[in-house]
């Protein structure tokens, strides 16, 4: 079946560093892919999404590219910010005649610290 | 911003006991879920809702589990006989399509502990 691999915490950083968060998926058919964040307190929200092969998805300075030879859409975001402390998910849905329900990885949590 | 509501954010229950979780999704939407994690695991389908009907739900939603909406904008999640392995935190959601094309917005969680 359908699953999501990614990158386990958690993980801290100094304000202005490099991230790359790993997300591997496995797949029968096309997937859109999905990264999702939640701040504490809240509820998950859509960071980005792509719906092919070698789309990028791109929002608040984070950016993730689908690549289907290595089945992968890793996060990345080059100077990250005290406000980007959240805990990460990738997902993915839907295959060759569609679903309905988001596979989800376990999740990241990441600190960024001043 | 219209956001998906949920309550109780947090219930402790005892083994064997009902509980429902309630769940407000934003208005417009079409299509409901329930989502739950396990501490430290993933985050798991339980079941999709569209058209007073289920429409998809995982081997984990067996009989003790049930959804309705029974006043057009509540959506509740009822666990008839809960037990240890039911603790987990539950996420309700909500689409105006289906989540392989577009976006599902998620409350906050309802974390559910049962001793």
């Amino acid at each position: 079946g359908n699953s999501v691999t990614q990158m386990e915490g958690p993980v801290t950083l100094s304000e202005e560093a490099f991230l790359t968060i790993n997300c591997t998926y496995t797949a029968t058919g096309y997937p859109s892919l999905f990264w999702y964040v939640q701040y504490p307190g809240e509820g998950l929200q859509l960071l980005l999404k792509a719906t092919k092969a070698d789309d990028k998805g791109s929002n608040k300075g984070f950016e993730a590219t689908y690549r289907k030879e290595t089945t992968s859409f890793h996060l990345e975001k080059g100077s990250v910010q005290v406000s980007d402390s959240a805990v990460y998910f990738c997902a993915l849905s839907g295959t060759q005649g569609g679903s309905e329900k988001l596979v989800f990885g376990k999740g990241m949590k990441l600190t960024v610290n001043p | 911003e219209p956001e998906v509501t949920q309550t109780p954010s947090h219930q402790v229950t005892q083994m064997g006991q009902e509980v429902i979780l309630r769940c407000v999704p934003i208005s417009n939407h079409l299509y409901f879920y329930w989502y739950r994690q396990i501490l430290g695991q993933k985050v798991e389908f339980l079941v999709s809702f569209y058209n007073n009907e289920i429409s998809e739900k995982s081997e984990i939603f067996d009989d003790q589990f049930s959804v309705e909406r029974p006043d057009g904008s509540n959506f509740t999640l009822k666990i008839r006989s809960t037990k240890l392995e039911d603790s987990a935190m539950y996420f309700c959601a909500s689409s105006e399509t289906i989540s392989a094309a577009g976006e599902l917005f998620f409350g906050e969680g309802s974390r559910l502990t049962v001793l």
